[in-house]
């Protein structure tokens, strides 16, 4: 079946631009994470949803950072008014069981470039 | 403030030997471990985990070890094989409290493996 997939695969945005991020989950998966890797850096935890639910969004950077699941599948992580600082690979995760790590399962990343 | 450390940017090892991986962490809380692997261009892949409550676990030629008192793991890979050249990733996660979905990565070793 096919894994977890990520459009755009690259986005270059100009400062003060609005992007959003899409991400098509594996199917019948109820729970959805979305991290931020910068150069050179980890994945770093931005938010979790169960279904629709966003039930931690502890690690959005500013209020500039919105996601949401309307329908308990896409998601979009949207970007408000983009800073150099937001220039990262936005990384989107599903899984079946959350309670489990290690069955998250990775897309291929978005790779933003704010100039 | 580094919660998982992998202190070596880079390993290069010879094929057929050993690669060992080394991970720290400062977190007391976290309780469970995970090694990723990441190609170029693709989301990290879940490679081997371990419990809190173990010391090893061992999956083919891959075997992670956990040290809690000094708060130190590391992956040991043998034989090495050409195609285990990659970034390798490790994480924690704090099962306790109900956020064990959420991982806290280092920032990688990338290894190659030299035919």
């Amino acid at each position: 079946g096919a894994g977890v997939s990520q459009s755009p695969r690259y986005k270059v945005a100009k400062r003060g631009q609005d992007v959003a991020l899409r991400c098509d989950p594996i199917s019948g998966h109820v729970s959805l994470f979305w991290y931020q890797q910068a150069l050179g850096q980890g994945p770093e935890f931005l938010t979790y949803f169960q279904n629709e639910a966003q039930l931690d969004k502890s690690g959005l950077p500013s209020d500039r950072f919105f996601a949401e699941r309307p329908e308990g599948s896409v998601s979009t992580l949207k970007i408000q008014r983009t800073q150099q600082e937001d220039s990262a690979v936005y990384l989107c995760a599903s899984s079946y069981l959350a309670g489990i790590p290690e069955t998250q399962y990775f897309g291929p990343g978005t790779r933003l470039l704010v100039l | 403030d580094q919660q998982v450390k992998q202190n070596s940017p880079s390993l290069s090892v010879q094929e057929g030997r050993i690669s060992i991986l080394n991970c720290d962490y400062t977190n007391s809380m976290f309780d469970y471990f995970l090694w990723y692997k990441k190609y170029p261009a693709e989301g990290p892949t879940f490679l081997i985990s371990i419990s809190s409550i173990k010391d090893k676990n061992e999956d083919g030629r891959f075997t992670v070890f956990l040290n809690k008192s000094a708060k130190h793991l590391s992956l040991h890979i043998v034989p090495s094989q050409p195609g285990d050249s990659a970034v390798y990733f490790c994480a924690a996660s704090a099962g306790s409290g109900g956020s064990n979905y959420k991982l806290t990565f280092g920032k990688g070793t990338l290894l190659t493996v030299n035919p």
